[in-house]
């Protein structure tokens, strides 16, 4: 069936550098793909999405890569925050209009 | 303008109850999905709802069911009560375009313990 998977489930990156969580999908009928940071207590916060007609969309410090080839989605944040700590979902859709959601990432952002 | 509102926040039942969530999406937005969200299985899709009508449905069991009113708002029912439905209950809504999917915005959801 279809499914999102993460590749790493925590990450833990020095304050200030990039960070980079990748992400999987199994469903190459998906054109649209988005990512969502979780902190803890709140519900999930879109950051950036991507339409299968693209590779690249940069936000502000986000840059969303996607590579069809080999289904793979990354996210990569520029000069990593404290404020960043938080899970990281990747998410995917296809005709169906409901989003897939992979697993998580935890992102540590160290001092 | 006012964000995604869920009622309650949180909510304790025992086994055999049933529980009725609130969904409030942003004003304008007519779709309203709903998720669960557990340790172990991460975020699931429920259901969503568009113009009061079910559009998608994923796999849960018939114990759960939602409904859609006229003004958007929502409510998700669960019969029955399991141990297994302890979880967060997402709550997300977004504007229905042309081009399919749109950006969802996720309320705070409604932690549900199941004694």
């Amino acid at each position: 069936g279809e499914s999102v998977g993460l590749h790493l489930p925590t990450l833990s990156v020095q304050e200030g550098d990039n960070s980079i969580i990748n992400c999987a999908y199994s469903n190459s009928a998906s054109d649209y793909f988005i990512w969502y940071k979780q902190e803890s207590g709140k519900g999930p916060q879109f950051i950036i999405d991507i339409r299968s007609n693209m590779d690249k969309r940069q936000g502000q410090r986000v840059t969303v890569l996607l590579n069809k080839t080999v289904k793979h989605l990354s996210l990569q944040i520029a000069a990593t925050q404290p404020g960043d700590s938080a899970v990281y979902f990747c998410a995917e859709s296809g005709s169906a209009r409901q989003l897939t959601f992979g697993s998580g990432t935890q992102l540590t952002v160290l001092p | 303008k006012a964000g995604v509102t869920q009622t309650p926040r949180y909510l304790i039942k025992t086994r055999g109850q049933q529980v009725t969530l609130s969904c409030s999406p942003i004003s304008g937005h007519r779709s309203v999905s709903w998720y669960q969200q557990t340790p172990g299985q991460g975020l699931q899709f429920l259901f969503e709802y568009f113009s009061e009508t079910q559009r998608n449905k994923g796999n849960f069991p018939g114990r759960f069911s939602g409904r859609q009113f006229s003004n958007s708002r929502s409510e998700m029912n669960v019969s029955t009560l399991e141990l297994g439905d302890s979880a967060l209950y997402l709550c997300a809504s977004a504007v229905q375009g042309l081009g399919g999917v749109n950006e969802q915005f996720f309320g705070p959801g409604t932690r549900l313990t199941v004694l």
